[in-house]
């Protein structure tokens, strides 16, 4: 069964620096989001992206964060400047077609900001 | 915007017995509600759905029902099993606008 991909798993970084998380969403999906869960609360939604252009995001989402799909697979959330708020699992999502249908999860990476 | 609220946080039953978590919604306009169930060190997976113009759906143990002028969904999980563990995560989203999931019930099946 296809599934959304995500490296690394866990990534470590210093205050400061900038961090690029990679997703590969499943073949045939046309929408893609990019979720953070910080430790033991809800996943919030950081934004969405359809037809190589962000279709929404939310107030988390601000200028030290960009996505970007550089070619027909992978799909990327890029951190500026890290802050130790950053600190959570990102969680990497892609639905068939039409939003407001399931959409399909990857593993995660857990990004821990020293 | 919407808001989802989701009871109780954690939950306790013995294996065999029935689970149910409770959600409630903000926005009329909200059409679409998934659960996902969330193992530990994985990314959530959805277990069922339902859209507002049904107003049950089952799928073996698990069921959801939506009352949608209450504004209120509830799982139902009978026959609970050990592999049942896990964090639930309700959502809402009106049809074309993104997931606002609800807090989570943390789930616990004792042997």
């Amino acid at each position: 069964e296809p599934e959304v991909t995500q490296t690394p798993s866990h990534q470590v970084t210093q205050m400061g620096q900038e961090v690029i998380l990679r997703c590969v969403p499943i073949s045939n999906h046309l929408y893609f989001y990019w979720y953070r869960q910080i430790l033991g609360q809800k996943v919030e939604f950081l934004v969405s992206f359809y037809n190589n252009e962000i279709s929404e995001k939310s107030e988390i989402f601000d200028d030290q964060f960009s996505v970007e799909r550089p070619d027909g697979s992978n799909f990327t959330l890029k951190i500026r400047s890290t802050k130790l708020e950053d600190s959570a699992m990102y969680f990497c999502a892609s639905v068939r077609s039409g939003q407001g249908n399931e959409q399909f999860f990857g593993p995660g990476t857990r990004l821990t900001v020293l | 915007g919407e808001n989802v609220e989701q009871h109780p946080s954690t939950l306790s039953v013995q294996e065999g017995d029935s689970a149910v978590i409770k959600c409630t919604y903000s926005d009329s306009a909200s059409n679409y509600f998934p659960w996902y169930k969330q193992e530990l060190g994985k990314g959530p997976q959805l277990i069922i759905d339902i859209r507002s113009n049904v107003g049950e759906k089952k799928d073996q143990r698990i069921a959801v029902t939506l009352n949608k002028t209450a504004k209120h969904f509830s799982l139902h999980i009978t026959e609970t099993q050990p592999e049942d563990s896990a964090v639930y995560f309700c959502a809402a989203t009106p049809y074309g606008q993104n997931f606002v999931f609800g807090p989570g019930t943390r789930l616990s099946v004792l042997p």
